[in-house]
């Protein structure tokens, strides 16, 4: 079973401020298989980006996504208000199996 | 518009049998495969398995193989996630979740608002 390692636990930034999240696989994923999702608190998680760097419909392109083999980025550009949140990595595995990473809290300085 | 509706908050005894709900409307339900995910208090995602309402052909994750049961009513468009007895460690929030499939590439594109299952004596 792939194991994903996210850093840091915690970012603290300040508005306008970019911030690069990073996901980390225990062994090599597929690109079409990691998905990054955001959860404000009290919501469900929402899809930001799928096969490592596609924007979901209606993500803005300040949220970006990269990687490869075992290593994976979130980088939000300029971070709006909005965006102070925890940020999952996901990846698929084999039988319809999925892993999450244990979330980066992005919150402010 | 997509949308997956979850039964309400519930708080039950250990030892109890509970069935949660997640009504999906807006799409062909028969088409898109259905996860469960848990939530404990505080802490992260937990992909617990995932259901195919056209065949109900189930796979679950390692850690919760024989823990849960996860199952659906096509007929009324609602998959479900039941427990024969509950434990305290239950205690957590449940989100229903569809699976998008494109291109090749697998994620979930619409949640539930999630349940809030609360086990205790």
């Amino acid at each position: 079973e792939i194991v994903l390692t996210q850093s840091p636990g915690t970012l603290s930034l300040s508005p306008g401020e970019r911030a690069t999240l990073s996901c980390r696989a225990s062994q090599s994923v597929s690109s079409s298989y990691l998905a990054w999702y955001q959860q404000k608190p009290g919501q469900a998680p929402s899809l930001l980006i799928y096969a490592t760097s596609n924007r979901a419909t209606g993500i803005p392109d300040r949220f970006s996504g990269s990687g490869s083999g075992t290593d994976f980025t979130l980088t939000i550009s300029r971070l709006e208000p909005e965006d102070f949140a925890v940020y999952y990595c996901q990846q698929y595995g084999s039988s319809l199996l999925f892993t999450f990473g244990p979330g980066t809290k992005v919150d402010i300085k | 518009e997509v949308q997956l509706v979850q039964s309400g908050a519930v708080v039950k005894n250990p030892g109890e049998s509970l069935k949660i709900s997640c009504k999906a409307a807006g799409y062909s339900f028969t088409s898109y495969w259905i996860g469960w995910v848990r939530q404990m208090p505080g802490k992260g995602l937990e992909w617990m398995g995932i259901i195919h309402p056209g065949d109900s052909d189930t796979r679950y994750s390692p850690s919760f193989q024989g823990q849960v049961t996860i199952s659906v009513d096509k007929s009324i468009s609602t998959a479900y996630l039941q427990w024969s007895r509950l434990k305290a460690s239950d205690t957590a929030m449940y989100y229903c979740a569809r699976l998008g499939i494109q291109g090749g590439s697998y994620f979930i594109d619409y949640w539930g608002q999630g349940t809030v299952v609360t086990v205790s004596s």
